[in-house]
């Protein structure tokens, strides 16, 4: 199963924009990249996933580098709110997985006022 | 709300004993999955079901099983409960079981063996 690296925590002030960092240099072609966020007490909350193109929703956008070995998480602006663990996951459809969602340790990022 | 239904939303048991944990999916999701979140373990994949089938299995120890049944609730079953199975565990539902599909999660259900 190809793996993902994420910073181990980040900080960020309330409104402003943050970017969320994961590497995943093993990505093949047809692993899509999901980032799901777990907010402290709840379960696990989709945020965004993308194939090959920058993608963006009501709650974030996510680009992907030109190689796809990388891709950014962004914020806008964060709120109070946004404190959480997120995670960056590469689901496929070969190996263990069976394409299921394998949690890593995740980026636990913290929003000061 | 991610229309996934777990209950019951605590449990406190003994070692030895034995649990059944429910899980409704959304309307219309085919797919369950159930997690186990420990301090130490993080959330670990147990086992998925689609359509009443069981699809995918994870770390789940064979003192659990689980399964789904024509409504397309599921229920996991843990049984000689030891204090190490102590943790959160998740139920979550899709559609189906497409690599570029969301997964919507209940909110848990946490297990204390005493």
């Amino acid at each position: 199963d190809a793996k993902t690296t994420q910073p181990n925590s980040m900080e960020s002030n309330e409104e402003e924009p943050v970017h969320l960092p994961c590497n995943h240099s093993t990505i093949s072609g047809t692993d899509y990249i999901h980032w799901y966020r777990q907010l402290p007490s709840q379960g696990p909350e989709y945020v965004i996933h993308g194939l090959t193109s920058n993608v963006n929703n009501r709650m974030a956008s996510l680009a992907i580098a030109e190689d796809r070995k990388s891709s950014t998480l962004i914020l806008h602006r964060a709120t109070l709110r946004d404190a959480a663990v997120y995670y960056c996951i590469l689901r496929d459809d070969y190996g263990g997985s069976q394409g299921n969602l394998i949690f890593g340790k995740g980026t636990k990022l913290s929003v000061k006022p | 709300d991610s229309g996934v239904t777990q209950t019951p939303k605590h449990l406190i048991t003994a070692t030895g004993q034995r649990v059944t944990l429910r899980c409704s999916p959304r309307s219309g999701d085919l797919s369950v999955y159930w997690y186990q979140q420990s301090l130490d373990q993080g959330l670990q994949f147990l086992i998925q079901y689609y359509n009443g089938e069981e699809r995918a299995k994870g770390n789940i120890l064979e003192r659990f099983s689980a399964q789904q049944f024509p409504d397309l609730h599921s229920e996991l079953n843990l049984s000689s409960l030891e204090l190490g199975d102590s943790a959160l565990y998740f139920c979550a539902s899709s559609v189906a079981w497409a690599t570029n599909e969301k997964l919507f999660f209940g909110s848990g259900t946490q297990l204390s063996v005493l």
